[in-house]
């Protein structure tokens, strides 16, 4: 079975500073998506980004990117200029190519500090 | 396009009572999965419906059953409640055709249930 690991359940960052949150997943499958979303106090899922594991191009949405390390089980989200709305709960999610199955890690609490 | 919606959004129900939630899927997605969040066990997967069918199922007992009707609006049943059932359930809605490598959820608010 596939599993999400998130290993920083805290973390905090200064307004207009850059943040890093750390994913790593274990799955036997060569091919496969995996995806940030972002829950506000509201507990509305947001999805963040997305990237494919075909592709060796890390994906970019605007501030947001990630650091894929194929090899290493390895997603990593970069938050550059953060600002006071993306304080949240962050989740590194898996999915496989068939189906809609999402497995969720245990997820990061973002504080973004003024 | 509007959103992925649920009702209720709050709901409070007593132990052995059974609850229906409901989740109306973004116009034209056809595939709707079911999440439960509680601080224990964070969010895990309940089951998908795709064309009125169960597509997957995650390991929850037979209490938890849904089902989906043609307009692809689906209901999440919960028989026999336990206290542990109190918990933030989500819906995710999407295409659904799996031959789509975009394909991605969208979330509902969630229906917050809780059981005394």
């Amino acid at each position: 079975a596939q599993t999400v690991t998130q290993s920083q359940p805290e973390m905090s960052v200064q307004e207009a500073e850059t943040v890093t949150l750390s994913c790593t997943y274990d799955t036997s499958e060569s091919d496969y998506y995996l995806f940030w979303y972002k829950q506000p106090p509201s507990r509305q899922m947001i999805l963040v980004i997305r990237q494919e594991a075909y592709k060796q191009q890390n994906a970019t949405e605007n501030r947001f990117s990630v650091n894929f390390q194929k090899a290493a089980k390895s997603f990593s989200l970069k938050i550059s200029d953060s600002q006071l709305g993306d304080a949240a709960m962050y989740f590194c999610a898996y999915r496989e190519t068939s189906g809609s199955r999402l497995t969720f890690g245990e997820g990061t609490q973002l504080t973004v500090n003024p | 396009k509007a959103g992925v919606t649920q009702t209720p959004r709050y709901l409070i129900k007593t132990r052995g009572q059974q609850v229906t939630l409901s989740c109306s899927p973004i116009s034209g997605h056809r595939s709707v999965s079911w999440y439960q969040q509680t601080p224990g066990q964070g969010l895990q997967f309940l089951f998908e419906y795709f064309s009125e069918t169960q597509r997957n199922k995650g390991n929850f007992p037979g209490r938890f059953s849904g089902r989906q009707f043609s307009n692809s609006r689906s209901e999440m049943n919960v028989s026999t409640l336990e206290l542990g059932d109190s918990a933030l359930y989500l819906c995710a809605s999407s295409l659904g055709s799996g031959s789509t490598t975009q394909e991605t959820q969208y979330f509902g608010p969630g229906t917050r249930l809780l059981v005394l």
